[in-house]
């Protein structure tokens, strides 16, 4: 099972670009890189998830280079309701999500 | 789309009582997780389904935590006896088959045990 590391936490202001990195040096070839959001009092949401290179959708863009042993998770333009934990993972082949601590994200006005 | 319902949203008990948390998945989803999330933590994976069968128990603590899937649909969570530490969010999860993507939580059950 691939281990991430990311930071711990994080501010920013609103209006900005968010870059949050995530290393994951031991991916397995067919392991996919998933992020996934959580606000308080909820449940994690998924966000995203990408193999290589650049993944785009209406809330985020994932970046992963080639050798793949880390990913960045990019917020465009973030708002005081983008203020959430970011989970950064990779689901080996028995399907087993296992969250870390994750990035705590403080959008400050 | 109706979500992973869980009930019930709150609860409080004495250390040492019983508890039951429910799970009724998205419908159709063969693969089911139950996580316990301690205030700060990320959420830890208790255990998961494959329909009814299991597929992970290794981090349910069995003396005390017991789960089934029955006909590989809803599925509950119970704690018996209690302890102060197991105070947490229990998170269900639902996922449409092996292999798949995204999975999809629901609320989650606040337990605090006294």
């Amino acid at each position: 099972l691939a281990k991430t590391t990311q930071p711990i936490s994080m501010d920013s202001y609103e209006g900005q670009e968010v870059n949050i990195t995530c290393s994951h040096n031991n991916i397995a070839t067919n392991d996919y890189i998933t992020w996934y959001q959580q606000f308080p009092s909820q449940g994690p949401r998924f966000i995203i998830q990408g193999y290589k290179t650049k993944v785009t959708n209406e809330v985020a863009s994932l970046f992963i280079p080639a050798d793949r042993k880390s990913s960045t998770l990019s917020l465009p333009r973030v708002s005081l309701s983008d203020t959430a934990v970011y989970y950064c993972l990779a689901p080996n082949r028995d399907d087993k999500i296992i969250f870390g601590k994750g990035t705590r994200l403080h959008i400050l006005p | 789309e109706a979500g992973v319902a869980q009930s019930p949203r709150y609860k409080i008990i004495e250390k040492r009582q019983s508890v039951a948390f429910w799970c009724n998945p998205i419908s159709g989803h063969a693969t089911l997780y139950w996580y316990q999330q301690i205030l700060g933590q990320g959420p830890k994976l208790l255990i998961q389904f494959q329909n009814n069968g299991v597929v992970d128990d290794s981090q349910l603590p069995k003396d005390r935590f017991s789960a089934e899937r029955l006909k590989g649909v809803d599925s509950t969570l119970k704690i018996q006896p209690a302890k102060l530490e197991d105070s947490a969010v229990y998170l269900c999860a639902s996922r449409p088959n092996r292999g798949g993507t995204e999975a999809f939580f629901g609320q989650g059950t606040r337990l605090t045990v006294v």
